[in-house]
């Protein structure tokens, strides 16, 4: 199965600050038809994983555009411009390129 | 709107089975595969499987045969995953999901195993 290992664990974070959360995968994501299926997702305390960014960079409908996605392959990194209270809680990366799905073991933003 | 109603928690004895459920609605059906995942403290999000809401065929996780069996009412547009042979590592919070874009969640399901 793919490992998708996210650093850090832990972020602390003032209101306003930019963070970013890094993810890498044991195999490359690219699939072959062309596209790399990498997604995030925020879990928020006591609610189910909201999708944030889909492949890589793409952001889903709704969510705010200070959420960004970048990398390639193995390597891929999402950034917050300006965290809001709002954004506190679980972050997780997950692959479908390979099956099994595979989800990231998470990174806790919290206020600092 | 779209929305993934799932049943209510569970308490269950060792060696025992449960099946919980994911009704969905404001979509049709049969146009998305319902995916399951299981969420634990320890191990964090694990995929299960899916099930194709129109012919019935299923995928699973090789880590969950023979644990989870999923299973489609059409007529009711409810999806249901058993868990059979319950341990303590079952304990879990358990989310179905549409299809492979998991933009639609349900709630979750948290089943505990304790005798």
């Amino acid at each position: 199965d793919v490992v998708l290992t996210q650093t850090p664990s832990t972020l602390s974070a003032t209101i306003g600050q930019s963070v970013s959360i890094s993810c890498r995968s044991s195999q490359g994501l690219l699939d072959s038809d062309g596209d790399t299926y990498l997604n995030w997702f925020l879990q928020r305390p006591g609610q189910s994983p909201q999708l944030l960014i889909y492949s890589v960079s793409n952001l889903e409908s709704g969510v705010p555009n200070r959420f960004s996605g970048s990398g390639s392959e193995t390597d891929f990194t999402l950034k917050i411009s300006g965290v809001e209270a709002e954004d506190l809680g679980l972050y997780y990366c997950m692959q479908t390129t390979h099956a099994p799905l595979t989800f990231g073991g998470g990174t806790k933003l919290e206020l600092k | 709107q779209v929305q993934l109603q799932q049943s209510g928690a569970e308490l269950a004895k060792p060696g025992s089975s449960v099946k919980i459920s994911c009704k969905a609605s404001g979509y049709t059906f049969t146009s998305y595969d319902i995916s399951w995942i299981k969420q634990t403290t320890g191990q964090g999000l694990e995929y299960i499987g899916y099930i194709n809401t129109g012919s019935g065929g299923t995928y699973y996780n090789e880590k969950f045969k023979g644990k989870a069996t999923l299973t489609v009412d059409k007529s009711s547009s409810t999806a249901f995953m058993q868990l059979s042979s319950l341990t303590p590592e079952d304990t879990a919070v358990y989310y179905c999901a549409r299809g492979y874009g998991y933009t639609y969640w349900g709630q979750g399901v948290m089943v505990t195993v304790s005798s």
